[in-house]
Formats: structure tokens, sequence, C-alpha cells
């Protein structure tokens, strides 16, 4: 399809271990968003970009989190030495330019750290 | 302080009824806002989008109040599959989007 596509859709892994998630924006979409979203919560802004930059990265939580998007299209979220409070949905979003554009979002990774 | 707020609910309705509910948000200097709908482990989508005028939208109703610095969603006539959490969206100049917690709705028969 022409969606936002996310992947994986469920990952599992241990406490202290090193996870990539994978974000597929729609053809042409410049901009790219990652939120992380808790059960009950609403999803949390983490970072943005721009084409291949980010222009905004003040919500990754700490230096463990770190996305890039090397071409302006895929985006590859990378978090270290995950935690247990790392657990969460995290959502990417693409839009055409940003700032007044519908945002599509793909069906996020299902993150459990045990 | 968050920067978008919402009542996070649940607000209880019955079929056919009319439900309304606010988001206000903290930055005066916000472009543009949107109510997106969330439906249980499914990933936001885009509801209506809110113009400075007011916007319909069937039987949505959105309002921006910008001296306030809050927006409205209005729900009329409200059907079983109305229920959802509808979050508040608002955007900076740079395009970031800031998410309420949201709003969870539930039409009962």
């Amino acid at each position: 399809g022409a969606g936002v596509s996310q992947t994986p859709s469920n990952k599992v892994t241990e406490k202290g271990k090193y996870v990539e998630l994978r974000c597929d924006p729609i053809s042409g979409h410049t901009a790219l968003y990652w939120y992380r979203q808790s059960l009950g919560q609403g999803p949390e802004f983490l970072i943005y970009f721009q084409g291949t930059g980010a222009a905004d990265d003040s919500g990754l939580p700490n230096d463990r989190f770190f996305a890039v998007r090397p071409e302006g299209s895929v985006s590859t979220l990378k978090i270290q030495r995950t935690e247990r409070g790392d657990s969460a949905v995290y959502l990417c979003a693409s839009s055409p330019s940003g700032t007044y554009t519908e945002a599509f979002f793909g069906q996020g990774t299902r993150l459990t750290v045990v | 302080r968050k920067e978008v707020e919402q009542d996070p609910g649940p607000f209880n309705v019955p079929e056919g009824a009319t439900v309304a509910f606010n988001c206000t948000y903290s930055n005066s200097a916000s472009q543009s806002f949107f109510w997106y709908r969330q439906d249980c482990r499914k990933e936001p989508k885009l509801l209506m989008s809110v113009y400075s005028s007011g916007n319909e939208d069937g039987r949505f109703t959105a309002q921006l109040n910008r001296a306030s610095q809050y927006i409205s969603l209005l729900i009329r006539d409200s059907k079983l599959s109305d229920s959802a959490t509808y979050l508040c969206v608002v955007t900076d100049s740079w395009g970031k989007l800031q998410f309420g917690a949201g709003t969870q709705v539930v039409v009962t028969p």
C-alpha cells in the first residue's frame, strides 16, 4: 500500500539490548515524526525531521535514543541499552510539508523490554 | 504544565445525544490545530482541521478561540461508532505536532 509502514510491528527484547525501529513514510513526504505512546496516554513527541535533518529532537528522553533519516525517506529510531521503561508503542508519521498539513501515521511498533 | 491539555473523560453519551469537549494549549504562537481520532490499539487518524472561523464536517463541529487558547469539538447525534479517544493536536511554526493526552468518548445504546 501507499501508507506509512513501520517494522517490526512487535518487538520483544531483553533489558540492556540494542533495538532499531524502522519507518517507511509515504513517498514524497518531507516531514517525518516519531512519537511514543503508553497505555492511556497521548502520543509523546520524540523527534521531527524535515528532509534529512532533525528539525527538532527535543523530545528524545536521553542519549540512549537516536534517530536518523540519511536520504530523506526511510528513518530508523535506535535505542541503546534498553530499559523496561522504554516499553511502549512507537509511532511514526509523515506529512507533505509539516505545518498545515495532515500527518499520516503508521500502525506503530509495540516494543516490550523484559 | 503540559503544552496541550485535555479532559481525559470518559464522556458517557447516550446514542443520539450531543457531546462537547475542549482542549487548551499554552503556546500562543501555535500555527495550526487539528482533532485526531484514535480507536483502541490503532494509530491516530485525522478527524478534522480546525479553522479560526470554526468549521463543520457532518455531525462534527470544531471551534478555535485564539484569545483564550482553546479549541473545542462538538459531536451531534452521536453514533455507537463515535466511541473513541479524541486527540487535540497543535503545531508550532516549525511544524512540530504536539498531542494532548486525549478525551475518551463512550457512546451507549
